[in-house]
């Protein structure tokens, strides 16, 4: 079974401190990607990484930034939490096929900012 | 650019009555059509995909999408709905700007009322 695994699924952290939420997947995919979803707005890009150390910016990059060392593990930063970036937080991954982009999603991290 | 609508927020079913979860699209080219659900407080699951073909998709759980392009439509269908359907569902398009990267709608709430 493919598995994208996120470290946490609750997460309480303060205003102003780093944040590192992990994502792992087991199945060699070139493709992983940090969404947040929240409440009327769907799901949307923060980053994107088509492979190791590469990285592109999505929809919505400002207060995060990414670390992919390993093909398989993908981080999201929050430099400096801020209230704002109260969200569910959701990693996936994908083959680089070009044409059939199924992704497979992680369980979700809750974030929330006091 | 893309952009995919989903009009309700959410749809109320009786069990046994048939669903039909709506989505429209926009998108230059050929369109590449996901659906993807989600159940409380999980990360999302592939249901079903068109790429190319026949306009009637069929997925997992029972659940078949229609393809029209004259409507630029995907609408979901299920012809018996179950109680265990509840959840959110979001359906997706494949970015123009990036072969791996999804463009999502807002997701639909669905309920199924025994």
């Amino acid at each position: 079974d493919v598995k994208v695994t996120q470290s946490s699924r609750y997460l309480v952290k303060r205003t102003g401190e780093k944040v590192f939420l992990e994502c792992v997947q087991d199945m060699d995919h070139e493709n992983m990607f940090w969404y947040r979803q929240d409440p009327g707005l769907g799901l949307r890009l923060i980053y994107f990484s088509y492979d190791v150390k590469m990285k592109e910016k999505g929809d919505i990059p400002e207060g995060y930034s990414v670390s992919r060392e390993k093909k398989e593990r993908f981080s999201l930063i929050l430099e400096s939490a801020s209230t704002n970036q109260t969200s569910m937080y959701l990693c996936a991954s994908t083959f680089e096929t070009g044409y059939s982009p199924e992704a497979f999603f992680g369980q979700g991290t809750r974030l929330t900012v006091v | 650019a893309q952009s995919v609508a989903q009009p309700e927020d959410q749809v109320n079913v009786a069990e046994g009555n048939p669903l039909t979860v709506k989505c429209t699209y926009s998108v230059s080219g050929n369109p590449y059509l996901f659906w993807y659900v989600q159940y409380p407080n999980r990360g999302l699951q592939f249901l079903l995909k068109y790429i190319t073909g026949d306009n009637l998709v069929k997925g997992s759980y029972g659940f078949e999408a229609e393809f029209n392009k004259s409507q630029t439509s995907f609408h979901l269908k299920k012809p018996s709905a179950l109680v265990s359907d509840s959840a959110l569902y979001f359906c997706a398009v494949r970015r123009t700007d990036s072969w791996g990267k999804l463009q999502f709608g807002a997701g639909t709430q669905v309920v199924v009322t025994p």
